[in-house]
């Protein structure tokens, strides 16, 4: 059964680099099946997509924040991670890792319109000095 | 960008009753669109994609339709458990969009 987990500091200072990682068990970050991604939720409030990865590095990120966020795979640690740079208090919030499922398959077998069927518990991180 | 916007934000229900949450997009999105539940301190569960396909797992109870630019989400005879918030979710471009939520609540 996959299961994905966050991991990372709970308590990050205003202007510093927010790192977190998620580690895939279960299942291999390797398979051509699937993207993997990040979202965040910030107390009390909705769901933010981040940004999603291949296995082979291709990024998409959210305009919104792309200035600001990396996101990496290590496929030998069965890994991804996310940086977010230059954080201030509007960066607290619950970071979830999910994967991400094809809803087609095209006739020639190709897969496209991915969703996010599995989610990690999720990780809280506070902004705050 | 497409924004997702849901209706209602808040809804009283009794256990037992059937419900209809309502999705619409700034823009069509096809059928490219998932709906998740909340629950309090919980990560988000898939239970629909491709707007009215079950994910694996969940209850029939669930059923979603829709395409191009509204669509529902439909709760049948409700259970306590069932009393959560539901977002629903685009992906039909990047950037990925979600509703503001609905907060299904215990009459």
């Amino acid at each position: 059964q996959l299961q994905l987990q966050e991991s990372g500091p709970g308590l990050v200072k205003p202007s510093e680099t927010l790192s977190l990682t998620c580690t895939v068990s279960g299942g291999s970050i390797s398979s051509s099946s699937y993207y993997w991604g990040w979202i965040r939720q910030p107390p009390g409030k909705g769901l933010e997509w981040i940004g999603s990865i291949y296995y082979s590095g291709s990024t998409y990120y959210n305009p919104s924040l792309k200035s600001r966020v990396t996101i990496s795979v290590d496929t030998s640690k069965n890994q991804f991670s996310l940086k977010l740079s230059s954080v201030t208090a509007a960066d607290t919030a619950v970071y979830y890792c999910a994967r991400k499922k094809p809803s087609r398959i095209t006739i020639f077998g190709a897969a496209d319109y991915y969703y996010m069927d599995v989610w990690g518990k999720g990780t809280t991180v506070t902004v705050s000095s | 960008d497409i924004q997702m916007t849901q209706s209602p934000s808040s809804l009283s229900a009794s256990v037992g009753d059937r419900v209809t949450i309502t999705c619409r997009a700034s823009q069509g999105i096809s059928n490219y669109l998932a709906w998740f539940q909340q629950k309090p301190g919980k990560a988000p569960k898939s239970l629909i994609y491709a707007a009215s396909s079950l994910q694996s797992g969940v209850p029939s109870k669930f059923s979603g339709s829709g395409s191009g630019t509204d669509f529902t989400l439909t709760i049948s005879s409700l259970q306590p458990e069932d009393f959560a918030t539901y977002y629903c979710q685009q992906y039909n471009s990047y950037p990925y969009s979600f509703g503001q939520g609905t907060k299904l609540e215990i009459k």
